[in-house]
């Protein structure tokens, strides 16, 4: 029911840079709500990695870097390293008929 | 630091009540303005969120779920709760429960509790 499109994949070697998309419609990114990004380390609960389009909450390191525009957004992590591996989530809030708060597909960091 | 804390059972027979809890500790459920979440994920695929309240009672929920869910808050006991009917093994899953605040962002979460749906 994901109405956030992502990359299943996206792969880089330590210490390149790698991009990760999202794209909305005009009812939830488009619309100008704000959009969050989550990592998810295997067997763990998802962790808020930037919030507001690009904040970072206090701790994470500013390796990763959130943008946004127009329908879109996107996360950017730089000096990629092996903990890094992980799922990404892009969230967004939504004011059509689906449900408030709409996540992304999700893609998978693999550092290679 | 506030922390979230899931509990209630891991197997739930098809067609029966599905009912977890949500215990906040290290703050009050009442301090802020704090929605708290819901939130789902079936093995190794997305995040589906499932529904919120606020401490005054008023709730929303995704409509895909609408009509079988409800979620509660008990103040005195620092807790909010879930309630899903019908189940069947679609519904299958780790349970979240998550504070969303400035930004309509989930900012934390609990650990997450596996519950199963099976006879």
């Amino acid at each position: 029911q994901s109405v956030l499109t992502q990359p299943p994949s996206v792969s880089g070697a330590p210490g390149q840079r790698v991009t990760i998309s999202c794209t909305g419609s005009s009812s939830n990114i488009g619309a100008g709500y704000d959009v969050h990004w989550y990592q998810q380390l295997p067997g763990t609960a998802p962790k808020l990695l930037i919030y507001g389009n690009s904040n970072r909450p206090s701790g994470v390191p500013d390796r990763f870097s959130g943008s946004k525009s127009g329908t879109s957004a996107s996360l950017a992590i730089s000096g990629l390293q092996a903990e890094d591996e992980a799922d990404y989530y892009c969230q967004s809030y939504d004011s059509s008929l689906s449900a408030l708060y709409v996540f992304g597909t999700g893609t998978k960091v693999t550092v290679l | 630091q506030v922390q979230l804390q899931e509990s209630g059972p891991g197997l739930v027979k098809p067609s029966q009540t599905l009912s977890l809890t949500c215990t906040v500790s290290g703050g009050s459920i009442s301090s802020g303005s704090y929605y708290w979440s819901w939130i789902r994920q079936p093995a190794g695929k997305g995040l589906e969120w499932i529904g919120r309240i606020y401490t005054s009672g008023s709730t929303n929920y995704n409509p895909s779920l609408k009509s079988r869910v409800t979620i509660s808050v008990d103040t005195s006991k620092n807790q909010f709760s879930l309630k899903l009917s019908s189940v069947t093994a679609a519904d299958t899953a780790v349970y979240y429960c998550a504070s969303c605040g400035d930004y309509f962002a989930f900012d934390i979460w609990g650990q997450g509790t596996m519950v199963t749906v099976s006879s």
